[in-house]
């Protein structure tokens, strides 16, 4: 019954390598998001899907792609993986629109490049 | 554009002391308020929130009160444990709802 969900928990790739991390909700929610949490804990925005429409793209290198199979999916995708790109990435979900509602995280996929 | 901005850590204090953590936001409108946990290892969880000016967000004997003339949403606890060590974060959804920004996390150690 987990809300939202994300695999692998752990990932752990040589610098080269091209690596999906996917991430599902169960909160009937209409939108997705990725967020990448460095070693300092800061969080980035990096993807939005609502709808199976892209809204938001912080400046994020093009080999990170999301792909969205439905509004209960939201996957990403790294190509040519960099060492600094090592860091944990959060799937969140909420509905748009609705200031009252916050979002929910997934538990988190932590991302070691070597 | 809109920003929340949190006191910088890492705090340190014993167990059963007093906890304050700062949160001030800059927003058009009316902004709904948010703080968020995240115990080690873990994903971030929602804390409490307030949506309109003077609510307060209780959750787990925390509090917060949303304080529009101050732009402040700071977040307390009476008695601390150990088990409250993780990181918070205070975060903002715009009054648009479409919008979230989250402060750069405070890291708090509860010791003994």
């Amino acid at each position: 019954d987990t809300a939202v969900s994300q695999t692998p928990k752990y990932l752990v790739t040589q610098m080269g390598n091209d690596k999906s991390i996917k991430c599902e909700q169960n909160l009937g929610h209409d939108t997705m998001y990725w967020y990448k949490q460095d070693s300092k804990k800061f969080l980035k925005i990096m993807f939005s899907y609502n709808n199976k429409e892209l809204i938001i793209n912080e400046t994020v290198p093009n080999r990170f792609s999301p792909k969205s199979p439905d509004k209960a999916h939201l996957n990403l995708h790294i190509n040519s993986l960099e060492l600094g790109d090592s860091a944990v990435y959060f799937c969140a979900s909420s509905h748009e629109g609705l200031g009252d509602y916050g979002y929910t995280f997934g538990s988190g996929t932590r991302l070691t490049v070597v | 554009g809109d920003s929340v901005t949190q006191m910088e850590g890492p705090v340190t204090l014993s167990e059963e002391a007093f906890l304050t953590i700062n949160c001030t936001y800059t927003a058009t409108g009316y902004p709904s308020l948010f703080w968020y946990v995240q115990y080690p290892g873990e994903g971030l969880q929602l804390l409490l929130k307030a949506t309109k000016a003077d609510d307060k967000g209780s959750n787990k004997g925390f509090e917060a009160t949303y304080r529009k003339e101050t732009t402040s949403f700071h977040l307390e606890k009476g008695s601390v444990q150990v088990s409250d060590s993780a990181v918070y974060f205070c975060a903002l959804r715009d009054a648009s709802g479409n919008q979230f920004y989250f402060g750069t996390g405070t890291s708090l150690t509860v010791i003994p």
